[in-house]
């Protein structure tokens, strides 16, 4: 198993261009979300997907949009890439089964907007 | 609202000492607290979490973690630390809703000395 990858692993944009992070997993896990890390703030949660066809807010959701058009795959979006979005994106996901089950990450996508 | 602190930024340990990174927590409810370890350039891996049951919980790497509901605290803690232990570590609680969703520290930064 993969568990949870991430592409791109590093991309630089300029101010206003777009892009989308895509991550894949292949544990049949019906949650999966998307982070930002910060150097000391620690991750914040961007949005999140309980389910297929299903998103939700998390703490910091403005500037991105988000799809699960497959269970397997989330899909991050900035339309207008802006210089605060500067940052390391991390992919989870986790199984509903465990109601406290762990998230399992990917590796990270490095992001700079210059 | 649910929170999490880690009151230390960073914590040094010679090599072979006990080592102990705090956290502390504040819910509604009962408490689901996990450890995260971070390793330079990946993503974060689970150490271990606790639901119910003993106060102490053991999890990977020789790792442990006390939970103390009187101080509101679980500490993590290894009895003879090693240089691979240098690492960013991040406690979490998961939050009221039904989701996973997990709310992370701001993180420790453990730097084990030979």
């Amino acid at each position: 198993n993969a568990g949870v990858t991430q592409t791109p692993k590093f991309r630089v944009l300029k101010t206003g261009q777009s892009m989308t992070l895509l991550c894949a997993q292949d544990m049949n896990h019906e949650y999966m979300y998307w982070y930002r890390q910060d150097p000391g703030m620690g991750l914040r949660l961007i949005h999140y997907s309980v389910g297929e066809g299903t998103t939700a807010k998390g703490e910091v959701p403005d500037g991105y949009n988000v799809s699960r058009l497959k269970k397997q795959n989330f899909l991050l979006g900035l339309e207008s890439a802006a210089p605060s979005q500067t940052s390391v994106y991390f992919c989870a996901s986790s199984s509903r089964e465990l109601l406290a089950g762990e998230q399992y990450f990917g590796p990270g996508t490095r992001l700079t907007v210059t | 609202a649910q929170s999490v602190a880690q009151p230390e930024d960073q914590v040094n340990v010679a090599e072979g000492n006990p080592l102990t990174v705090k956290c502390t927590y504040s819910v509604s409810g009962n408490p689901y607290l996990f450890w995260y370890v971070q390793y330079p350039n990946r993503g974060l891996q689970f150490l271990l979490k606790y639901i119910t049951g003993d106060n102490l919980v053991k999890g990977s790497y020789g790792f442990e973690a006390e939970f103390n509901k009187s101080q509101t605290s679980f500490h993590l803690k290894k009895p003879s630390a090693l240089v691979s232990d240098s690492a960013l570590y991040f406690c979490a609680v998961r939050d009221g809703g039904s989701q996973g969703n997990l709310i992370f520290g701001k993180g420790t930064k453990l730097s084990v000395k030979p």
